[in-house]
């Protein structure tokens, strides 16, 4: 149980492009799920926390009107890239905690690895 | 600023040795730790939760916490070239639900 599933898993793009990222849960319901990204090397940053019927919270630094989130379902939460550069060819990872369990691990998405030539 | 710090190394051991990785967080509310191994070019996948001071064993891990000293560890017993991966430590941070990772720490293990 409690499967998030994500899809594209991987995108090519052409810089000055959108891409959108899907995000679900497939047996359980998330009022919330979690944005993160991961550059080569890196450690997972967390990006956006998505909430299911408003907006998103961004973290510090992250550009709300280039990283749009829309969570409209309990299930569903998007991220789409607004004009990619190829600064922004990473790795995209999303996760939710089981309903009503917020100290219980995250369940990830296999994310989606984006690049932009 | 919340952190979450590991030793990037890589750490590299025998097979059947055992592994040690080690993780130190600063936010003294945290409550909760994970253990997440990740293999290149894939998501994080859980191996281990610890909630409470002291050891928890499940098979060949083994996770410690000792919420004073802000310290948690993961012990792989018994390795194998699978567990070659990054091993990330995770800190749920206290007030709020969103997770702090480490930077995370490669392990590879020779046979």
């Amino acid at each position: 149980g409690a499967v998030v599933s994500q899809h594209p898993s991987w995108v090519i793009c052409k810089s000055g492009t959108s891409v959108k990222i899907e995000c679900r849960s497939l047996d359980f319901q998330a009022t919330t799920m979690f944005w993160y990204r991961q550059f080569p090397k890196q450690s997972l940053m967390l990006m956006a926390t998505s909430n299911e019927g408003s907006k998103a919270t961004y973290e510090q630094g992250v550009e709300k009107d280039k990283f749009l989130i829309n969570h409209a379902s309990l299930t569903l939460s998007t991220l789409t890239v607004t004009s990619a550069h190829p600064e922004d060819s990473s790795f995209y990872i999303c996760s939710a905690p089981p309903q009503g369990l917020p100290n219980s691990p995250l369940h990830f998405g296999n994310g989606t690895r984006l690049t932009v030539t | 600023q919340k952190e979450v710090e590991q030793n990037s190394g890589p750490l590299s051991v025998p097979e059947g040795a055992i592994a040690s990785l080690n993780c130190t967080y600063s936010d003294r509310g945290s409550q909760s730790f994970f253990w997440y191994r990740q293999y290149s070019g894939k998501s994080p996948e859980l191996i281990m939760s610890i909630y409470s001071n002291g050891d928890k064993e499940d098979g060949r891990f083994t996770a410690q916490l000792n919420k004073a000293s802000q310290y948690v560890s993961l012990l792989i017993r018994d390795s194998q070239p699978s567990d070659s991966a990054t091993y990330l430590c995770a800190v749920l941070n206290s007030g709020y639900s969103t997770l702090t990772f480490g930077k995370g720490t490669m392990l590879l293990v020779s046979p």
